[in-house]
């Protein structure tokens, strides 16, 4: 069963336009949920996580559990945003984690 | 703490050959990830292992992969009789043992079947 959906493959935006990334999961229980990003030729790394409730690199994300999504946003984009970025999950069993496809954002200047 | 070490970073191999990819997971770490990143596709998770266990595998195709985390010395994940197909990056994540933690994820391993 897929646990984490991103519907975006691919998503433009301009510099100074507000962008958000969507997640959606699926899982019975409380899990916990993450944005990795992959800049170019770089290694994953992660961006954030739910419970830390902070803001990275001025990128937000809110885990709404009756909607079951977790969408990354960022008022304002810049072009050093352009990366591939990737939603994951871990459950609460098995210290499994689950990615979604990832969306590959480029922010025009 | 050098962080999660993968070798080689770049590997060819023609088809029908063994292709090793080894991954070092980060001190202290004891569960490692494998995970496979076709050309324009995302990443898919493969398998997860901690020291000479396999918990989840349900990833891994059926025939000509296998992977350990032996005891001693790095991880390995081992293609046999590669096919084109295989061409991928392969990355290697680790996370320590508490439960939901962040993985921190190796370079990957670049493998081009001729």
């Amino acid at each position: 069963a897929q646990r984490v959906t991103q519907p975006e493959k691919l998503l433009s935006v301009f510099k100074g336009a507000p962008v958000e990334l969507k997640c959606n999961y699926s899982y019975s229980g409380s899990p916990e949920l993450f944005w990795y990003v992959q800049y170019s030729r770089q290694r994953l790394q992660l961006l954030l996580r739910h419970i830390s409730r902070e803001s990275i690199k001025g990128f937000t994300a809110d885990l709404n559990k009756g909607e079951t999504s977790f969408h990354l946003k960022k008022p304002f984009a810049q072009e050093e945003d352009s990366a591939m970025y990737y939603c994951a999950l871990s459950g609460t069993t098995g210290n499994q984690f689950y990615f979604g496809t990832g969306t590959s954002l480029t922010v025009i200047p | 703490n050098a962080g999660v070490m993968q070798n080689p970073r770049h590997l060819v191999r023609r088809r029908g050959q063994e292709a090793r990819l080894r991954c070092s997971p980060m001190k202290g770490h004891s569960h490692v990830y494998w995970y496979r990143q076709l050309p324009e596709e995302g990443l898919k998770f493969m398998v997860y292992l901690q020291k000479e266990n396999i918990i989840d595998e349900s990833g891994m195709p059926k025939e000509r992969f296998s992977a350990e985390f032996p005891k001693e010395g790095p991880s390995i994940l081992r293609i046999q009789q590669v096919v084109r197909g295989d061409s991928a990056a392969y990355f290697c994540a680790s996370s320590p043992w508490t439960l939901g933690n962040e993985q921190f994820f190796g370079p990957g391993t670049r493998l081009t079947v001729l």
